[in-house]
């Protein structure tokens, strides 16, 4: 199964601050990656797919980037709305959908 | 306006068996593959299997963690997917999400998430 680790788990940040997330996969999967953002008591939200596509209704503040095994989730200024957890996930060829162990972004 | 709701989740002792139900609106469900995902509390998302559409033969895959427990299987006429459990054990205590599999340019992603039910096995 292809394993997927973020960096890093947790990171405290301010509001306004630009901060990045990163994916790597365990072996090339394309572009087949999706974020998701997650907050407390809520279920997951598709933020971008196939590595860079912003999904209806999210921000232009969050873009997406990388292929093959690297990938990197960009928030250009942090605002209050994205204190969350957040999720990689591959989906590359068939199941299982691996996601990675999420980045918990917090206030500093 | 898509809307999953899982229902069925509660507690359960170990060893005995669980049904959830996924009730989707809004879309044509038939069209699309339905995944569940769980998350065990305070820790991260686990997928646990899918069910294709039957465009797609309707064939089932699971997680190497609940295969041989878990059965997924979907009535197109009433909307609705399940995730039948047997053989509960404490580690499967979490959240269970179905979600909405949802294809672009060859990719795909979960782009619609029911709100969760909570199984919790203890005795």
């Amino acid at each position: 199964d292809i394993q997927m680790t973020q960096s890093p788990s947790s990171l405290s940040v301010s509001v306004g601050d630009r901060v990045t997330i990163t994916c790597r996969a365990s072996q090339s999967i394309s572009n087949y990656l999706n974020w998701y953002q997650q907050k407390p008591g809520k279920a997951p939200e598709l933020l971008i797919s196939a590595a860079s596509s912003l999904q209806s209704g999210v921000p232009s503040r969050f873009s997406g980037s990388g292929s093959g095994t690297d990938f990197t989730l960009t928030i250009s200024s942090l605002q209050p709305e994205d204190f969350a957890t957040y999720y990689c996930q591959q989906s590359y060829s068939t199941p299982p959908y691996t996601f990675g162990q999420g980045t918990k972004l917090e206030i500093k | 306006e898509v809307h999953l709701v899982e229902s069925g989740g509660g507690l359960v002792q170990p060893g005995r068996s669980l049904r959830l139900s996924c009730t989707a609106s809004g879309f044509t469900f038939g069209d699309y593959a339905m995944n569940w995902v769980r998350q065990a509390p305070g820790k991260g998302l686990e997928w646990v299997g899918i069910i294709r559409s039957k465009g797609y033969g309707g064939t089932t895959e699971y997680a190497a963690s609940v295969k041989g427990r878990v059965t997924i299987s979907r009535d197109d006429s009433k909307s609705i997917a399940y995730l039948q459990m047997n053989i509960l054990k404490t580690e499967d205590t979490a959240v269970y999400y179905c979600t909405r599999e949802g294809r672009g340019y060859g990719r795909y992603y979960f782009d619609y998430w029911g709100q969760g039910t909570l199984v919790t096995v203890s005795s």
